[in-house]
């Protein structure tokens, strides 16, 4: 199975940061590559599918970078609402894979 | 608005089964497929398997092959997911999520998923 690492896996910032999430895949996974964010208690939200296509009613401060093994989620200005979990997932084939997971929480 | 709604919560004995269902609405069922997916509490996402929601071909994650069982029933656009032989580390959140026909992701609506405990 292919295995997904995030770094870092939590990282502390404060409203208005730049913050960068990274995502690598054991193998090469083309641009097969889902972003989700999940709060406490709550189902996961799908926010960037095929490593950059933004899920419609998602805002635009997030975007998605990337293809083969190593991937980017970026969130332009830290909002409060953004402090959440956020895990990586690929689907190359149809065996799929979640990243661990980075926690953002205030700083 | 789609919707997958899930049952209720589950208490089992360590080495009973328990079956979730997922009721799919507002979109065709046929169309898209279901993954599971399950939460350990205070852990991350473990992708289950899949299931096709148009001939119920499914793929299962190599940990849990012999253990899981995923079914549909298109008269009624619900998922199952059946897991045996439970064991406390299996008391986690499963969630039910749609997905593409074609490579079984993203995932773009979540059911709200159902916790069950494995105790004794």
């Amino acid at each position: 199975d292919i295995q997904m690492t995030q770094s870092p896996s939590t990282l502390s910032a404060s409203v208005g940061d730049r913050v960068t999430i990274t995502c690598r895949a054991s193998q090469s996974i083309s641009s097969w590559l889902a972003w989700y964010q999940q709060k406490p208690g709550k189902a996961p939200r799908l926010l960037i599918y095929k490593a950059s296509s933004l899920e419609g009613g998602v805002p635009s401060r997030f975007s998605g970078s990337g293809s083969g093994t190593e991937f980017t989620l970026t969130i332009s200005s830290l909002q409060p609402d953004d402090f959440a979990t956020y895990y990586c997932q690929q689907y190359n084939s149809y065996v799929s894979t979640f990243g661990p997971g980075t926690k953002v929480d205030i700083k | 608005q789609v919707q997958l709604v899930q049952s209720g919560a589950e208490v089992k004995k360590p080495g009973a089964s328990v079956k979730v269902s997922c009721k799919a609405s507002a979109y065709t069922f046929s169309n898209y497929g279901i993954t599971w997916v399950r939460q350990a509490p205070g852990q991350g996402l473990e992708w289950m398997g899949w299931i096709s929601g148009y001939n119920a071909n499914t793929n299962y994650a190599q940990k849990l092959q012999g253990r899981v069982t995923m079914t549909t029933d298109t008269s009624t656009s619900t998922a199952y997911m059946e897991l045996r032989s439970l064991r406390s580390d299996d008391t986690a959140v499963y969630y039910c999520a749609r997905g593409s026909m074609i490579k079984g992701a993203p995932l773009d609506y979540w059911g709200q998923g159902t916790l069950v405990t494995v105790s004794s």
